[in-house]
C-alpha cells in the first residue's frame, strides 16, 4: 500500500532561521510527488511537482528535492508569512489512467517575527 | 476566473440527517475529485467523477455515501443519515484533463459537524 510519512508534525522557526521538512514515502512506481501549502480554513495550494530522483524545483524561499525515498522542503530565511501546514502527497504510476494521490498528515511551520 | 467553489463552507446537521455538498469546478475543468480529512489524518481520496460519469469511486464508503457529476450544475457530495464519524472536511479539486496531480486546484472545503 502506498504511504507518505511527514515528519516533524509542528515546527516552530525565528524569522530567518532555515530549515527542512521531510517527506518519507513508499510507492509501488512513483509517477508523481507533490507539496502543497494549506492555510487554516483553505484547500491545499500547489507549489511543487518532483518526477524523478535528483530533481529539483525552486519558489522564492521554498526549495523541494527528491530522492528515491523521500523529498525535502527547504525554507531559506522564512518569514512569517510562510506559517502554514505543508503537505506532501505522491501519485503511484500504474497501467490505468487514473490515481489517485496519497497525502501525508502535514507539517505545521509556524514562523515567529 | 474564479477558482473551485465549495458550498457551504460550514454545514451542522443532526444524526440521521442527510448531507449535500456542492462542487463548481474551475471554468474549463471537466474533471472533478472529492477528498475527505479527518481531524488529525491526512486528506484522503474518495471518487473522481468526470461529467456524468463516475470514474473511480475506490475510496468512497459502501454505504450511504454518493456522488454525481450532472451535465449542468454542480457535483454534488450526497451523505444519507449522517453519523458523528462523518464530521470532517470535505474538499472538492477540479483539473483539465490529463493534468495529473499537478492540475489540481482545491476547493476550501465544506465542514461538516454532525451533532
Amino acid at each position: 500500500e502506498d504511504q507518505v510519512t511527514q515528519s516533524p508534525e509542528a515546527l516552530r522557526l525565528q524569522e530567518g532561521e532555515s530549515s527542512s521538512l521531510n517527506c518519507s514515502y513508499t510507492v509501488s512506481g512513483l509517477r508523481g510527488l507533490f507539496w502543497y501549502r494549506q492555510d487554516p480554513g483553505k484547500g491545499p495550494e500547489f507549489l511543487f511537482t518532483l518526477y524523478s530522483a535528483g530533481e529539483e524545483k525552486e519558489k522564492e524561499r521554498l526549495k523541494a528535492t527528491l530522492t528515491k525515498k523521500e523529498s525535502f522542503l527547504h525554507i531559506t530565511a522564512p518569514k512569517p508569512e510562510d506559517s502554514a501546514t505543508y503537505l506532501c502527497a505522491v501519485q503511484a504510476g500504474g497501467n490505468t489512467g487514473f490515481q489517485k494521490l496519497v497525502f501525508g498528515t502535514g507539517t505545521r511551520l509556524l514562523v515567529s517575527p | 476566473n474564479a477558482g473551485v467553489m465549495q458550498n457551504p463552507r460550514h454545514l451542522v446537521r443532526r444524526r440521521g440527517q442527510e448531507a449535500r455538498l456542492r462542487c463548481s469546478p474551475m471554468k474549463g475543468h471537466s474533471h472533478v475529485y472529492w477528498y475527505r480529512q479527518l481531524p488529525e489524518e491526512g486528506l484522503k481520496f474518495m471518487v473522481y467523477l468526470q461529467k456524468e460519469n463516475i470514474i473511480d469511486e475506490s475510496g468512497m464508503p459502501k454505504e450511504r455515501f454518493s456522488a454525481e457529476f450532472p451535465k449542468e450544475g454542480p457535483s454534488i457530495l450526497r451523505i444519507q443519515q449522517v453519523v458523528r464519524g462523518d464530521s470532517a472536511a470535505y474538499f472538492c479539486a477540479s483539473s483539465p484533463p490529463n493534468s495529473g496531480g499537478s492540475g489540481y486546484t482545491f476547493g476550501s472545503g465544506t465542514r461538516l459537524t454532525v451533532v
